[in-house]
């Protein structure tokens, strides 16, 4: 089971911040928040990861909170291209796995204009 | 760069046929990963390949599904004697390697439909 809750949707404006929430409240030490997102009718899309502190780059900003308990996704000026389901996953290693991604049914973001 | 490709990118079979779905990973990525998605569902891992091995097949449904790796780069999903519920959309990832902080990239998918 996905080690991760988010809300099923979400809308936002268009030109406005989406903050998409995450809760991994039994995330491990060694365990990296990752964050994927897939629009329609196709593979899933890489946007961000972080493992302690916060991180940004040229699509999002993530957002660790200091217990690790939670994390949100920051995109700072969505478009309707952004329209997607966000995927928070939690990354390490469980059992046998070598960390393959384990996808909850992630928050289906709709960005309206 | 080119990223993960897989083709086909739609493939339509009868139930008991024999389907090959191809993942051609990212250049110089050695682990490579196959998910299976079902509609309204998120990806579910499948099988991972660290170099020619499968390191893990925990996630293949039954004996029915069999991937290879035999050179270290592209793979081959093999399944035999489709079933209608073996229908959706299958997905590769490829990774530089294998540890946490790797990151996963994904193909565009094989959609699959088994009549």
């Amino acid at each position: 089971d996905a080690k991760t809750t988010q809300p099923p949707s979400m809308d936002c404006a268009e030109g406005r911040a989406a903050n998409l929430p995450c809760n991994h409240s039994t995330i491990s030490g060694n365990e990296y928040v990752y964050w994927y997102r897939q629009i329609h009718s196709q593979g899933p899309q890489y946007i961000i990861h972080g493992l302690k502190n916060n991180e940004t780059n040229e699509m999002a900003s993530l957002i660790i909170t200091e217990d690790r308990k939670s994390s949100t996704l920051i995109l700072p000026h969505a478009t309707l291209r952004d329209t997607a389901v966000y995927y928070c996953i939690v990354r390490g290693h469980y059992g046998g796995s070598q960390g393959n991604l384990i996808f909850g049914k992630g928050t289906k973001l709709s960005v309206k204009p | 760069g080119a990223g993960v490709s897989q083709t086909p990118s739609n493939k339509v079979t009868e139930k008991g046929k024999y389907v090959e779905l191809r993942c051609d990973p990212i250049s110089g990525h050695t682990a490579l990963y196959w998910y299976r998605q079902s509609l309204g569902q998120g990806p579910e891992f499948l099988i991972y390949f660290q170099g020619t091995g499968a390191a893990d097949d925990s996630g293949l449904p039954n004996d029915r599904f069999f991937a290879v790796r035999p050179e270290g780069s592209v793979s081959t999903l093999k399944i035999q004697r489709t079933e209608r519920g073996d229908s959706a959309v299958y997905l590769c990832a490829s990774s530089l390697g294998v540890n946490s902080a790797e990151t996963q990239y994904f193909g565009p998918g094989t959609r699959l439909l088994v009549l």
